[in-house]
């Protein structure tokens, strides 16, 4: 089946420091991916939509100069948190679809905590 | 927003069948319902979807009302480790991203 590859499971980070999570679909190509973003106890919300060789769609809400998507290969996306803060600490997820009739392939997350 | 609605938890025997209803009020033609779950602190795992025909494969077997307003997923013979979130979500097949409800919490206990 259809794998998504997501690195690091976990990060802890200095506040005002970036950090680069990568979202990579193994055997398969994905032209989209997706990031979402999950605080405890609450469901996965979407941050953006990372589309290949062009600029990502971010959600209401979300700031593009702060979560900075780059969507260079169709089997690679990165998500750089730039100067975060204690509140950017979550868990961060990507999915990926593999195809018309497959579903939605998710990683395994990567949880950051900024101190 | 969601579009689904579901109850926010359910309990249910290990060794019994696990049944989570799922309201798909505003679902349209094209739209077809997705069942993923979360077990704490990993990514959404895919169980099943369908369009409007019953489904079933390994995991699970999901039921759709013929005016696909509703539906169930079946998870026949649940263990411990089905203990997660469901979560029941419309999505067309054009590859638009996932919206997330608030899930059921589904808790099997020996």
């Amino acid at each position: 089946g259809a794998v998504v590859s997501q690195h690091p499971s976990w990060v802890i980070c200095k506040s005002g420091t970036s950090v680069k999570i990568e979202c990579r679909s193994l055997d398969f190509q994905a032209t989209t991916m997706f990031w979402y973003r999950q605080f405890p106890k609450q469901s996965l919300m979407l941050m953006a939509t990372s589309n290949e060789g062009s600029k990502a769609t971010y959600e209401q809400g979300v700031e593009k100069d702060k979560f900075l998507i780059n969507h260079a290969s169709l089997t690679l996306s990165t998500l750089t948190v730039t100067s975060a803060h204690p509140e950017d600490s979550s868990f961060y997820i990507c999915s990926a679809k593999q195809g018309l009739h497959y579903g939605y392939t998710f990683g395994s997350g990567t949880r950051l905590t900024v101190v | 927003d969601a579009k689904t609605t579901q109850p926010p938890s359910m309990d249910c025997a290990e060794g019994r069948a696990a049944n989570l209803p799922c309201n798909h009020s505003t679902i349209s033609g094209n739209e077809y319902v997705y069942w993923y779950r979360q077990i704490h602190s990993q990514g959404p795992q895919y169980i099943i979807h369908g369009l409007k025909n019953n489904e079933t494969n390994e995991m699970a077997s999901l039921i759709i009302t013929e005016d696909r307003k509703s539906s169930t997923l079946i998870l026949p013979h649940a263990t411990l480790r089905d203990t997660a979130v469901y979560y029941c979500i419309d999505a067309n097949q054009a590859g638009t991203a996932l919206i997330f409800g608030k899930g059921t919490t589904l808790s099997v206990s020996s």
